[in-house]
């Protein structure tokens, strides 16, 4: 199993919303990302988590949140977004050591319009 | 910081071939990847190369000179479905929190014409 599940697959929301992205992957990567996407431009790192553990956070507006409940499973919690967020939002996940495979594999993405 | 440049558009014809170059700036590298994708879709691993040298797999090679902060992504047989962005992505150690980053270009898009 080489798949990286993210839910919903698009995602409507009012700027007073809140929402959740969520991001599943079964093989057994203790790293996992999230990037944004705008059109025509290419994906822009928001967030590491390395053993569950929030490594990296690329000075990301606290409207979003990121959780990681477990090492599967990844979160994005967002609220009082603004239209500019409005994107494709990718969750990867890698291996966190540079033995094994080392490529980060990415789920289809949730694409987020705020409006 | 890192930076890295490739260029924004190509054009090839069906079987013919094409070279799309990437050149990168960072501290702490840790390998250079190649992905593909598709207008909408998510990026898809093509390549991967640590040390210097020519990686090929099928139709698709990949070379990387660490010293000159270079590497290409050489596509052979062109075929229509190859038409897609070509994303050149550098991973570096971020400093003091074990963990790796994945920093992309702003990708290449290449256009098969029959």
């Amino acid at each position: 199993d080489t798949e990286v599940t993210q839910t919903p697959k698009h995602l409507v929301m009012g700027m007073t919303n809140k929402k959740s992205l969520k991001c599943e992957q079964h093989m057994g990567h203790r790293a996992m990302y999230w990037y944004k996407q705008k059109a025509k431009k290419p994906p822009e790192l928001m967030f590491v988590y390395s053993y569950e553990k929030l490594s990296i956070n690329e000075s990301v507006p606290s409207r979003f949140s990121p959780e990681c409940p477990n090492s599967s499973l990844l979160n994005l919690h967002l609220h009082a977004l603004q239209p500019e967020d409005s994107a494709l939002y990718l969750c990867a996940s890698s291996q966190v050591h540079t033995a094994g495979e080392p490529e980060a594999f990415f789920g289809q993405g949730t694409r987020l319009t705020v409006v | 910081g890192q930076n890295i440049d490739q260029p924004t558009e190509m054009t090839a014809t069906e079987g013919a071939i094409v070279q799309i170059n990437c050149t990168y700036q960072t501290s702490g590298f840790n390998g250079l990847f190649w992905y593909q994708q598709h207008a909408g879709e998510a990026p898809t691993f093509l390549s991967y190369n640590v040390l210097d040298g020519l990686e090929e797999k099928g139709r698709f090679s990949s070379f990387l000179s660490r010293s000159k902060g270079y590497s290409y992504l050489l596509l052979k047989e062109l075929q229509m479905k190859d038409s897609a962005s070509y994303l050149c992505a550098v991973r570096a150690s971020y400093s003091g929190a074990g963990s790796y980053q994945l920093t992309f270009g702003k990708g290449t898009k290449l256009s098969v014409i029959p």
